[in-house]
């Protein structure tokens, strides 16, 4: 069975400084791994994926993700973080075996005070 | 204009009420989804419809009842619910299901209230 954790239910930062989001997962077979953004009372929006190729996906927003093959981690991060940027980020994980089911996170509220 | 619109954005419905969810894609997309959202609860998976097939049912409910009549439109049908089945429900859709790598297109969600 597939799982993605998400071990920090808050994140805060200062606007301006660098900001992470930890994400770990569990997949028996090549991982497809993806960060979402839920503002409030909002949908989900895709911010970026990692499939293939370099450990180090940019996205949407100025965001960009680290793979971690070994350490099976696929964390979330921004070099200066905005207010704007205070939601809820989830990340998913699919197996390629898995007859295309994505699995969750528990979510992580990022606070950007200014 | 998201491609994924959800109809209505919000309901206040009794328990003894029948009332249905509404999703259309605009994206031409093959597999469309229903998740449910609580407060302090994970994402969860209810229904997946791939080419207008249903492929999963994840041990929902009987009083939820999933349609989806062509790939464009998905529906959920609410009857005799319980207060516990107040969430946001958010349906979804992508371009296939099995084997694809691409990511999920989300509606802005249904904001349910049962009383």
């Amino acid at each position: 069975a597939q799982s993605v954790a998400q071990p920090e239910d808050q994140v805060n930062v200062a606007e301006g400084n660098p900001l992470t989001v930890k994400c770990t997962y569990s997949v028996s077979g090549n991982p497809y791994l993806f960060w979402y953004v839920q503002y409030p009372n909002r949908g989900l929006q895709f911010l970026l994926k990692y499939i293939t190729g370099d450990n180090l996906v940019k996205g949407s927003y100025g965001f960009e993700a680290e793979f971690n093959k070994s350490q099976t981690s696929f964390h979330l991060k921004k070099p200066s973080a905005l207010v704007s940027d205070s939601a809820l980020y989830f990340c998913a994980v699919r197996d390629n075996t898995n007859a295309g089911k994505s699995t969750f996170g528990d979510g992580t509220t990022l606070t950007v005070k200014p | 204009e998201t491609g994924v619109t959800q109809t209505p954005r919000h309901l206040v419905m009794g328990m003894t009420n029948k009332k249905s969810l509404k999703c259309e894609q605009h994206l031409g997309h093959n597999a469309m989804y229903w998740y449910k959202q609580s407060a302090k609860k994970p994402l969860e998976l209810m229904f997946v419809y791939s080419l207008e097939e249903r492929v999963e049912n994840n041990s929902v409910p009987s009083r939820f009842s999933p349609e989806c009549p062509n790939s464009s439109h998905l529906f959920l049908h609410l009857h005799t619910l319980q207060p516990e089945d107040s969430a946001l429900y958010l349906c979804a859709s992508s371009q296939d299901q099995q084997g694809y790598t691409g990511e999920l297109f989300f509606g802005e969600g249904s904001r349910l209230t049962v009383l």
